[in-house]
């Protein structure tokens, strides 16, 4: 059975920091690209970060928005995939969720939720 | 940044029905569409990847269709279960934008 479970949501403040992780199971996590979306009701869906297999050399992508703010890395020994995100605003706040992309967005974690707000 | 427009918004729909969403590319996006359902308080779940082609476990009343900058969800003969709202996405390249999504709602 494949599973996502994020972690490391909650408040923070503007200009704060907060990691996320998502620890992965039940498919082969080395060979997969993986993906933070995050979803708000301003926005609706919104693809965040990608991070590409040993194969395509750990190659990072982001969207406009967090680029410079956010870092995507993973740690295959511990089929885990991390979202670093620095200086917070107000427009980050939603549900963010960990996606394995092979053909596309094939598996999803039950999303943490990040709140950011004085 | 390729930007999908995604209609109708909403659609109040009887059990039995058939309904067809659609979703347009800004740009030609070669079949590199996927389409997602998503129920209340959970998470998306793949339907339909590379336009056509149904993920695994995926009921047969579901079909996609489309090239170039159009595309579409079919469902067949809906199912209660098949309520929710659903999104469509590009893989052309990143940002993988979404659509705004279909909001599927029982008549």
């Amino acid at each position: 059975e494949v599973k996502l479970e994020e972690s490391g949501g909650g408040l923070v403040q503007p200009g704060g920091s907060m990691k996320l992780s998502c620890a992965a199971s039940g498919f082969t996590f080395s060979d997969a690209w993986m993906d933070w979306v995050r979803q708000s009701p301003e926005k609706g869906l919104e693809w965040v970060a990608e991070i590409r297999s040993k194969a395509n050399n750990h190659a990072t992508y982001y969207a406009e928005s967090v680029k410079g703010r956010f870092t995507i890395s993973r740690d295959d020994s511990k089929s885990s995939v991390y979202l670093q995100m620095n200086s917070l605003r107000a427009e980050d706040t939603g549900i963010y969720y960990c996606t394995g992309h092979y053909y596309g967005f094939d598996y999803w974690g039950q999303g943490t939720t990040l709140t950011v707000s004085s | 940044d390729i930007q999908m427009t995604q209609s109708p918004a909403s659609l109040s729909v009887s059990v039995g029905e058939t309904v067809t969403i659609t979703c347009r590319a800004s740009e030609n996006i070669y079949s590199n569409l996927a389409w997602y359902q998503q129920k209340q308080g959970k998470s998306p779940q793949l339907l339909v990847y590379a336009a056509t082609n149904l993920a695994d476990g995926v009921p047969s009343r579901f079909s996609g269709s489309g090239s170039g900058t159009q595309y579409s969800l079919k469902i067949n003969s809906l199912q209660s279960e098949d309520f929710g709202s659903y999104y469509c996405q590009h893989f052309w390249g990143t940002p993988y934008t979404f659509g705004g999504g279909t909001k599927l709602e029982i008549k």
